[in-house]
């Protein structure tokens, strides 16, 4: 059974629409993150969570918003979108939040911005 | 700030061929290095991490010697096969950037039979 859960897996969508990406990880893990990675940038950070409190934000736009409502969930809504945000956007967790833990990754939600 | 430079891909080899894809880092801090395989519509996995200096990581025939002097990580394999074909990330964490990890560019192998 997967163990991180992300959805949809694909998602087309207009500019200036709003979207959120859904996150679910059942490893029991207290800390999650989000990626993106396009052409442009393999594997790009953009968020850490660890039990539901923000503690990284590499995201310069604000139209992106993780939102925790369990400690095993971390959705990204993804507001006023734009061509440029097309990207597959990767959930990870770890164990712990530190330099040393081992994140898993999500199979991706590929983004397509029209 | 924190950086990782690999090999440029592809790298296109034969099977049973051996394997070495150079990683270079920077970072003022003293980090866990990962090695991290990407397959075709799949996220990344770890495919071994090492936290320390001076010592190696391992893992299905891949190894990577973590060498603080001369800040590399490279990642080697005796005998490559068809199934390792994918896309290959070095990457590192630090305490001085929240813990967040930087991922190189990646180096796509093609391993044909």
């Amino acid at each position: 059974d997967p163990k991180i859960i992300q959805k949809p897996k694909y998602l087309v969508a207009v500019t200036g629409s709003e979207k959120i990406l859904i996150c679910e990880q059942y490893l029991g893990h207290n800390a999650m993150y989000w990626y993106r990675q396009s052409a442009k940038k393999p594997l790009e950070f953009m968020f850490s969570y660890s039990y539901q409190k923000l503690m990284d934000n590499q995201t310069a736009s604000s139209r992106f918003q993780p939102q925790s409502s369990k400690k095993n969930h971390l959705d990204l809504q993804i507001t006023a979108l734009k061509p440029d945000d097309s990207a597959t956007y990767f959930c990870a967790s770890s164990h712990d939040w530190g330099f040393y833990a081992e994140q898993f990754f999500g199979p991706g939600t590929r983004l397509t911005v029209l | 700030g924190d950086s990782v430079t690999q090999t440029e891909g592809p790298v296109t080899l034969s099977e049973g061929t051996s394997l070495t894809v150079n990683c270079s880092y920077e970072t003022k801090q003293y980090p866990t290095l990962f090695w991290y395989v990407q397959y075709p519509g799949e996220g990344p996995q770890l495919l071994f991490k090492v936290p320390k200096a001076n010592e190696k990581g391992s893992s299905r025939g891949f190894e990577a010697t973590y060498n603080k002097e001369a800040t590399s990580f490279h990642l080697q394999k005796a005998s490559v096969q068809e199934s390792d074909s994918a896309v290959y990330y070095c990457a590192l964490s630090d305490r001085d950037n929240n813990n967040r990890i930087f991922f190189g560019d990646g180096t796509q192998l093609v391993v044909k039979p």
